[in-house]
């Protein structure tokens, strides 16, 4: 079992619309989570973080963390071709951090 | 967050050859990673490099394979030895904040014929 899960895509959606990404984990005592957005050819940018249950917004973004169900989320709402690219998404615990191995998201126009 | 500046960005390198790759960053961090992204793969992790400490390698890289070196608190190395065509990648570092937040420089993308 892969420690941090997500669906390689690609995902499409139309410009404007609510695109919806998501990530599981296997280590349950997993305390950071983060989305990268990493364009081709770039290395990773932080876009979001959160560390508690619920869910953080900022801009257009929101991140939804479910600690029991180990299921982190990240929605990007009116969505802009700009927002193509590769999100990943990373677990940290005491230790380590884990990265999944992405989602490539397309927004046509 | 941190800038950081990785040297060279871009390589075309020989088989059996070595290549050091510099990671210099703009502020003091305690903890620095390197990691390897494959074309179309996601990031994996190589080792965690402390000031004053030997690197801890991750399961699959062996320091002689990758040493690195950590002589300060802005500054670290990476160097991929005895380079074959499966070491072509992109070579990425990162530093940590106090948050768990990792930053990365742009990377060097490495070719080895």
């Amino acid at each position: 079992q892969k420690e941090v899960e997500q669906n390689s895509g690609p995902l499409s959606v139309p410009e404007g619309a609510i695109a919806s990404l998501n990530c599981t984990y296997s280590d349950r005592v997993s305390q950071s989570f983060f989305w990268y957005r990493q364009y081709s050819g770039k290395s990773p940018e932080l876009i979001m973080s959160i560390y508690s249950n619920g869910d953080k917004e900022d801009g257009r973004f929101t991140a939804q963390l479910n600690k029991a169900s180990q299921y982190v989320s990240l929605l990007i709402r009116d969505s802009q071709p700009s927002d193509s690219a590769t999100y990943l998404c990373a677990v940290g615990n005491n230790n380590d951090m884990r990265f999944g191995a992405g989602t490539r998201l397309t927004v046509k126009p | 967050s941190a800038v950081i500046s990785q040297k060279p960005s871009r390589d075309i390198c020989q088989r059996g050859t070595s290549l050091t790759i510099q990671c210099q960053v703009d502020s003091q961090v305690t903890m620095m990673f390197w990691y390897r992204q494959q074309p179309g793969q996601s990031l994996t992790l190589i080792a965690t490099a402390n000031q004053g400490s030997e690197a801890t390698y991750e399961s699959g890289f062996v320091i002689d394979k990758f040493p690195i070196s950590r002589p300060n608190l802005t500054f670290s190395t990476l160097t991929v030895s005895n380079m074959s065509p499966e070491d072509s990648s992109i070579y990425l570092c990162s530093v940590e904040d106090p948050a768990r937040k990792q930053f990365f420089g742009p990377g060097t993308r490495l070719t080895v014929l």
